[in-house]
């Protein structure tokens, strides 16, 4: 079964750190995935995906992520934080087989980051 | 821009009075799925249309219909709303092509149960 966790409810960090948003997953086949954000009242906003390809994959507003299939995870990072960053990041996997899921995402519960100032 | 665009943002309903949440889409994409998200918890998939074929998750209770009348219209049908269906109900779509898998998700309708 696909599944995803993200084993922190909460990050915090200085404005300028280094930050890390961490995820793990499971799947039967070879996993897609994807970092959200979601700002208060809003809705989730996509971030970035591995599909295939570089392990090391960019997104927006200066995020990236590294894929690393022997630890099963695909952590979020971004070098110097915004207080601006601060929100909900979801973690979602996906099967690539097709066949059964239909392309249903599977969302971690979500870690609340707050960078201060 | 194309966009998913939910109406209304915010919606205030009577206990037991049906209401209707709408999500139309620009983007051309094939897929549309609704999900339920409670307070800060992870969006939870209610049901997805694939084309004009509708996927039903197997908790979705009776009470939440979905309708999908052209590729870029897609409705949620709560028939008796109850208190514990308060809650924000965003909208996706994704194209589900190869390499193309990422839903894009419009701003929500908050669901307040009276």
């Amino acid at each position: 079964a696909q599944s995803v966790a993200q084993p922190e409810d909460q990050v915090n960090v200085a404005e300028g750190n280094p930050l890390t948003v961490k995820c793990t997953y499971s799947v039967s086949g070879n996993p897609y995935l994807f970092w959200y954000v979601q700002y208060p009242n809003r809705g989730l906003q996509f971030l970035l995906k591995y599909i295939t390809g570089d392990n090391l994959v960019k997104g927006s507003y200066g995020f990236e992520a590294e894929f690393n299939k022997s630890q099963t995870s695909f952590h979020l990072k971004k070098p110097s934080a915004l207080v601006s960053d601060s929100a909900l990041y979801f973690c979602a996997v996906r099967d690539s087989d097709r066949g059964s899921t239909l392309g249903r995402l599977y969302f971690g519960r979500g870690t609340q980051l707050t960078v201060w100032p | 821009d194309a966009m998913v665009i939910q109406n209304p943002r915010y919606q205030v309903t009577q206990f037991g009075k049906p209401v209707t949440l709408s999500c139309s889409q620009t983007l051309n994409h094939n897929v549309m799925y609704w999900y339920q998200q409670k307070s800060s918890q992870a969006p939870k998939l209610l049901f997805h249309y694939y084309d004009k074929d509708f996927n039903n998750e197997a908790d979705t209770p009776d009470n939440f219909q979905s309708r999908r009348p052209n590729t870029s219209f897609c409705f949620l049908d709560i028939r008796s709303p109850g208190l514990g269906d308060a809650a924000m109900y965003l909208c996706a779509t994704s194209r589900d092509n190869v390499g193309s898998y990422e839903q894009y998700f419009g701003p929500g309708t908050r669901l307040t149960v009276t």
